[in-house]
């Protein structure tokens, strides 16, 4: 699976968008791009994922660059309960066969 | 539709005993995920069962750790003489397929004393 890098931290304000990088310039052709959030002390949350075009759900939009060497994961309206641990994670769909590959992560703060 | 369930959600353990964690997947999953969460740190990958197969135990230590995922019941990671350094949160998923689908249970805080 490609390693992926995102911010360690970001901070947004209620109501507003919150935009949240993530690079993957190593993916391969069949690696998908899954984004995870994991509130304090919760279970991860599956958000979103996608392989090369843009994806949107009730929760959040994925934008894929062209080149698939980035993407953003855009939370439309956020709200406090949005601040959680996000991770981004590059992975095919047979190879790492059943494991997730979680990273840092990017520290995402909610506040009023 | 119940999610994961984990149980119990806190378990204390005195150093030496044994720890016996249980995960009941989601109806219609046949494939369990151990992931384990040391205090401060990230979520790091255990093992990965089917029905009464391991498939990847490329994170589980060697000494002490073992899982299972019998025909019938829940899965169970079982942790021997337990030591201060297993204190952490141990979080199970289970999926229809091997490939995608994940759904995490809420954990399995172990404090060792």
């Amino acid at each position: 699976d490609a390693k992926t890098t995102q911010p360690p931290s970001m901070d947004c304000a209620e109501g507003r968008a919150a935009n949240l990088p993530c690079n993957h310039s190593t993916i391969s052709g069949n690696e998908y791009v899954y984004w995870y959030r994991q509130i304090h002390s919760q279970g991860p949350q599956y958000i979103i994922h996608g392989l090369k075009n843009n994806e949107t759900n009730e929760m959040a939009s994925l934008i894929i660059t062209e080149d698939r060497k980035s993407s953003t994961l855009i939370l439309p309206h956020a709200t406090l309960r949005d601040t959680a641990v996000y991770y981004c994670i590059a992975r095919g769909e047979t190879d790492s066969w059943g494991k997730l590959q979680f990273g840092a992560g990017t520290q995402v703060v909610v506040t009023p | 539709n119940a999610g994961v369930m984990q149980n119990p959600r806190h378990l204390v353990r005195r150093r030496g005993q044994e720890a016996r964690l249980r995960c009941s997947p989601m109806k219609g999953h046949s494939h369990v995920y151990w992931y384990r969460q040391l205090p401060e740190e990230g979520l790091k990958f255990m093992v990965y069962l089917q029905k009464e197969n391991i498939i990847d135990e490329s994170g589980m230590p060697k000494e002490r750790f073992s899982a299972e995922f019998p025909k019938e019941g829940p899965s169970i990671l079982r942790i021997q003489q337990v030591v201060r350094g297993d204190s952490a949160a141990y979080f199970c998923a289970s999926s229809p397929s091997g490939s995608y689908g994940y759904t995490f249970g809420s954990g399995t805080r172990l404090t060792v004393v």
